[in-house]
């Protein structure tokens, strides 16, 4: 059973710029969530996806954002990169979501000079 | 507190028994998670408890729950040099929000020969 896929797993990118990351989940589950995970503030939720429809949200600005595809792929974009978006995104998935059964992927190094 | 709470470091020796502590913020929290963080890797979901359990037990592991005083521990038995990492506990509020894990800060486990 393949489990989760990030890409892609490097990403160098310049201030200003934007930077759209890739999950797809293991097959069947339906819910992706998204993590960003900093050496100063740890594993922070950006966001909740079920069924193409967010479920639940973070507290980041506007500039975060994501969607999901009928196939429950997922992909979260960054407008306007900043220094501070340097980051490893970690995403997950779960069958139904509601707190079980997470698997996370690999993550995407994301760093922005 | 607000916060989900872990010792940042714990140095053992190969062999002995390893103890990570956690306090967690929601005494209504469904699922409290146990994760392990490899360098440059994802998130590894070692074991989990749901709250209605003081005990589980999954060979070397042990996990402890006392809901009263909102604490979790993993115990590892007879600790070997490959479980060095960085484990992170987990809980799973169910306050109206859906998909999302609250995490510690982890704790970084280094075993010696």
């Amino acid at each position: 059973k393949a489990g989760v896929t990030q890409t892609p797993r490097y990403l160098i990118k310049t201030r200003g710029q934007q930077v759209t990351l890739s999950c797809s989940p293991i097959s069947g589950h339906r819910s992706v969530s998204w993590y960003q995970q900093t050496p100063g503030q740890g594993l922070q939720f950006l966001f909740e996806y079920f069924s193409e429809t967010q479920r639940n949200k973070g507290n980041f600005p506007g500039r975060f954002s994501g969607r999901q595809f009928s196939n429950s792929r997922s992909e979260m974009n960054v407008s306007t990169l900043e220094l501070g978006d340097s980051a490893l995104y970690l995403c997950a998935s779960s069958p139904t979501g509601f707190g079980y059964g997470y698997t996370f992927g690999s993550g995407t190094r994301l760093t922005v000079v | 507190g607000e916060d989900v709470e872990q010792s940042l470091f714990l140095s053992v020796r190969e062999g002995d028994s390893s103890v990570i502590n956690c306090t967690y913020t929601d005494s209504s929290s469904t699922y409290l998670y146990w994760y392990k963080q490899e360098p440059g890797a994802g998130l590894q979901l070692l074991t989990y408890i749901f709250s209605n359990m003081d005990m589980k037990q999954d060979q070397r592991l042990t996990v402890l729950l006392n809901k009263k005083d909102k604490h979790l521990s993993l115990r590892i038995a007879d600790t070997q040099t490959g479980d060095s990492a960085i484990y992170f506990c987990a809980e799973s509020p169910p306050r109206g929000s859906q998909g999302n894990l609250i995490f510690g800060k982890g704790t970084k486990l280094s075993v010696k020969p």
